[in-house]
């Protein structure tokens, strides 16, 4: 089967960086994605990591490691727009399969 | 450019009502199709993917069903709606294994 675990809440500074972590147990493994979701919205797509190491865009990167499944979302300069949801994804030899999400709010 | 559309926006239905939601995806060919379920506070959770037409996987046995009757469309059905079926109801597409892009969703309030 498959687990993925990341934290429930998190809050951060407006202009600071901060780090959500994933963890992800999977039969197979063919990509991980990170996905932004504001509330009462549809998620929307942030980054893809396939191969070990950090992916860089923007504001945003995303790290992997395949030997010990796990993978973290880095937001810099915060703002305040950043509040929301940030679900970690991972596809294995199933369909894609979404963790519960992290609420990320952002604070004066 | 690839687009996704899904209607309506929100829906309230009584208790044992049928449901139709409707998904339509533009600008790309032979897609891979998704209908999802979010519950307030809880996860995403997959409930049909299609990989062609009248090809339906069903990830959760429920009392709901999914078709595909052309190539960039996904109906979402069920007979009688629970209570339990309320939900922010999200359609996606892929091209392959790559991500996956969602529609705005349908907000489903069961009474």
């Amino acid at each position: 089967g498959q687990n993925i675990d990341q934290p429930t809440e998190m809050t951060a500074t407006e202009g600071a960086i901060v780090q959500i972590n994933c963890t992800y147990q999977t039969s197979g493994f063919n990509g991980l994605f990170w996905y932004q979701q504001h509330a009462g919205e549809a998620p929307t797509f942030l980054s893809y990591n396939v191969l070990d190491g950090l992916e860089e865009k923007g504001r945003f990167s995303s790290f992997l490691s395949r030997s010990k499944g796990y993978s973290y979302l880095l937001l810099k300069e915060l703002q305040m727009k950043d509040s929301a949801s940030y679900l970690c994804a991972v596809k294995g030899n199933t369909p894609l399969v979404f963790g519960k999400g992290t609420r990320l709010s952002v604070i004066a | 450019s690839q687009t996704i559309h899904q209607w309506p926006a929100t829906l309230v239905q009584p208790v044992g009502s049928p449901l139709s939601l409707e998904c339509t995806v533009e600008g790309t060919s032979n897609p891979n199709l998704y209908w999802y379920r979010q519950a307030a506070g809880r996860g995403l959770q997959l409930l049909f993917y299609s990989v062609g037409i009248g090809q339906i996987s069903s990830e959760v046995p429920q009392n709901l069903s999914a078709s595909r009757p052309q190539d960039r469309q996904f109906i979402l059905s069920s007979k009688k709606l629970l209570l339990s079926d309320s939900g922010f109801y999200l359609c996606a597409f892929a091209q392959g294994s790559y991500e996956q892009y969602f529609g705005p969703g349908t907000r489903l309030t069961v009474t």
